[in-house]
């Protein structure tokens, strides 16, 4: 399968702990994004990265986030002290810049208890 | 701050009903727009995409979508829907290439067979 790849698919963790998940992109692709979905709610938009650089954070993004893709390839979002609000669906996108068509991944689903 | 809305979170139809699903964004400069479409148990696929040229775009499957740029709108159609439709659209703009997308909430669409 050549598509954006991610996992784990489901991650159910304690509140307080630490989770980490990866994005592998489509080869090639230079851009790639993380969105958030939660239920009975489009994707929004968490942050993105051109190669290894990250160019753009949202206000969704608390400290307790942090995403990195440090050789321009994969990409993993952390969350530390994870809290019941986190539990949501976690999407990764790439694109081949100057396309601006963003292919999904299958999302890895995060329930905090 | 862009947004986006869709005007029925869920709507139930017969096959061979024609469909049409409202969009309208709220940036008054120009825009791409796209409609998304999550099938039951897969990731977010994009049925079709606006950027500039002929206001009617032809996606695939039988959708098309027209942007009206005076009415901010962009509407989703099909002339005669089929059970495999049975999905979740999404409406969503940016406002430069590659560029975080904004999401709207998302259409639950039921075809009945």
């Amino acid at each position: 399968d050549t598509g954006v790849s991610q996992n784990p698919r489901h991650k159910i963790t304690k509140r307080g702990q630490n989770v980490t998940f990866r994005c592998d992109p489509i080869s090639e692709h230079n851009r790639l994004y993380w969105y958030r979905q939660t239920l009975g709610q489009g994707p929004e938009f968490l942050t993105y990265f051109q190669n290894e650089a990250q160019l753009e954070k949202s206000r969704l993004l608390s400290d307790r986030f942090s995403a990195e893709r440090p050789k321009g390839s994969f990409s993993t979002l952390e969350i530390q002290r994870t809290e019941q609000g986190d539990s949501a669906m976690y999407l990764c996108a790439s694109s081949i810049g100057g396309s601006n068509e963003q292919f999904f991944g299958p999302g890895t689903r995060l329930t905090v208890l | 701050a862009q947004s986006v809305s869709q005007h029925n979170h869920h709507v139930i139809l017969s096959e061979a009903a024609s469909l049409e699903l409202g969009c309208n964004y709220s940036y008054g400069g120009t825009v791409n727009l796209f409609w998304y479409v999550q099938y039951p148990g897969q990731h977010l696929q994009l049925l079709l995409k606006y950027f500039s040229g002929d206001p009617l775009v032809k996606g695939i499957k039988g959708f098309e979508a027209e942007f009206i740029k005076s009415k901010f709108s962009f509407n989703l159609r099909k002339p005669s829907v089929q059970w495999s439709d049975t999905a979740e659209y999404f409406c969503a703009v940016n406002r430069r290439r590659d560029d975080k997308i904004i999401f709207g909430k998302g259409t639950r669409l039921h075809i009945l067979p």
